[in-house]
């Protein structure tokens, strides 16, 4: 039983780049998140899927795109990387709508030159 | 509509004490407290819901005032391995947008 799994760990971009960040979790959670975490800030949400087949915006959702593959795997996508967008990224998931404690998954260290 | 926490940080001595405040500005549906060490990921603490339920783990003490939409986590006899960083997050109705503070930061030392 891996949880949630995240690739990669580290990656560096050029700006305008693009690429995927994968979340996997073999928890048979319904719900999945994406936040990221800059330095001495809390997490903000990217964007969320309450279910297999539905996504929706979270606070800061520019520059990003996601997809619900499954109900294990949720990705995201940034199109036209940013220096901004430089941050450390975190996948979640909890089994339900109800408040239910989030498994997050190791992080993806994400640096845009 | 971020909760605010305080203190930012705290320092302990190996088994004092040591509460973490969380405040909103609106009405909230419950609150949940994470802890980070550096470079790891966040690990659930526990969730206090409108009503009084509370879930988590048995040794976590927390108290929610819906009255005043604020939180308190409470650490006593505080242990090295307490140290991190501790996030409280908050959701207003029942949903996903659950909406972290910055952190307060905590250190242990023997």
């Amino acid at each position: 039983n891996a949880g949630v799994t995240q690739t990669p760990k580290f990656q560096v971009l050029k700006t305008g780049q693009s690429m995927t960040l994968q979340c996997a979790q073999d928890m048979n959670h319904n719900s999945m998140y994406w936040y990221r975490q800059d330095p001495g800030m809390g997490l903000r949400l990217i964007y969320y899927s309450a279910s297999e087949g539905t996504t929706d915006k979270g606070e800061v959702p520019n520059g990003y795109n996601v997809s619900r593959l499954n109900k294990r795997e949720f990705s995201l996508r940034l199109e036209s990387a940013a220096p901004s967008q430089t941050s450390v990224y975190f996948c979640a998931s909890t089994y339900s709508a109800d408040p239910y404690e989030q498994y997050f998954g190791p992080g993806t260290r994400l640096t845009v030159t | 509509q971020q909760p605010v926490q305080s203190p930012q940080a705290v320092i302990l001595r190996e088994g004092e004490d040591a509460v973490i405040n969380c405040s909103s500005s609106k009405a909230l549906y419950s609150v949940h407290w994470y802890r980070q060490k550096h470079g790891e990921a966040p690990v659930f603490l526990m969730i206090l819901l409108k009503g009084g339920e509370q879930k988590g783990h048995e040794k976590i003490s927390a108290s929610f005032n819906e009255k005043k939409q604020q939180s308190s986590l409470y650490l006593t006899a505080s242990q090295l391995s307490y140290s991190g960083t501790y996030f409280c997050g908050t959701e207003i109705s029942g949903g996903f947008k659950t909406i972290f503070g910055a952190g307060t930061r905590l250190f242990v030392k023997a």
